[in-house]
């Protein structure tokens, strides 16, 4: 089986910085892949990773370690909207696992 | 704009009753879509990926012969829940992969599904 883990809850405050953090055991390994989910609707693609380091993409940016099979998210200046909970996923082949999400509460 | 669609938004049915859920893409023609399930609070499970022209592939412990998936044509992959039960309620949602070098997945708006 697959086995994704994250934080169940995490809470910060505008303006600051906050990292999500995701280990995973998979069978298989095509990439990394980070999305927001608002309550009651689909997931939004955020980032991914499919070789080890750092993508940054404006306040948002994801690292990959594939030997330690980690991986976090980093939100910087945090906003109010970005109130959510973020799922990280791991493809193999061309399916898409999820962990259990991280709530994200961003307090004033 | 959106390039999945799914209908309905949200349905409301008794138990014992069967429901279709279609699954739409837009812009592309997806030989390949996917179908989860996502329970309250918790995250999304995929339950089985749906190929064109062929049968579709279930996940471990999902029954094929309670959700019967139909991918007809390259823009539509229908669920069907037969005989739903008040647990089959959830939030089912559709995707496809983008095709693009990213490769990641474009998610329908979901459905929810309540089974009284």
């Amino acid at each position: 089986g697959q086995n994704i883990d994250q934080p169940t809850e995490m809470t910060a405050t505008e303006g600051a910085i906050v990292q999500i953090n995701c280990t995973y055991q998979t069978s298989g390994f095509n990439g990394l892949f980070w999305y927001q989910q608002h309550a009651g609707e689909a997931p939004t693609f955020l980032s991914y990773n499919v070789l080890d380091g750092l993508e940054e993409k404006g306040r948002f940016s994801s690292f990959l370690s594939r030997s330690k099979g980690y991986s976090y998210l980093l939100l910087k200046e945090l906003q109010m909207k970005d109130s959510a909970s973020y799922l990280c996923a791991v493809k193999f082949f061309n399916k898409f696992y999820f962990g259990s999400g991280t709530k994200l509460n961003v307090k004033p | 704009g959106a390039v999945v669609s799914q209908h309905p938004s949200r349905v409301i049915c008794k138990s014992g009753t069967s429901v279709k859920i279609e699954c739409r893409s837009l812009d592309f023609q997806a030989t390949t879509m996917f179908w989860y399930r996502q329970f309250p609070k918790q995250s999304l499970m995929l339950m089985a990926t749906s190929n064109e022209g062929s049968k579709a592939t279930y996940e471990q412990g999902v029954e094929k012969d309670k959700f019967l998936i139909n991918h007809a044509s390259l823009t539509l992959s229908t669920l069907t829940v037969t005989s739903a039960h008040p647990e089959d309620s959830s939030f089912y949602i559709c995707s496809r992969t983008s095709g693009a070098s990213t490769d990641t997945q474009y998610f329908g708006p979901g459905t929810r599904l309540t089974v009284l």
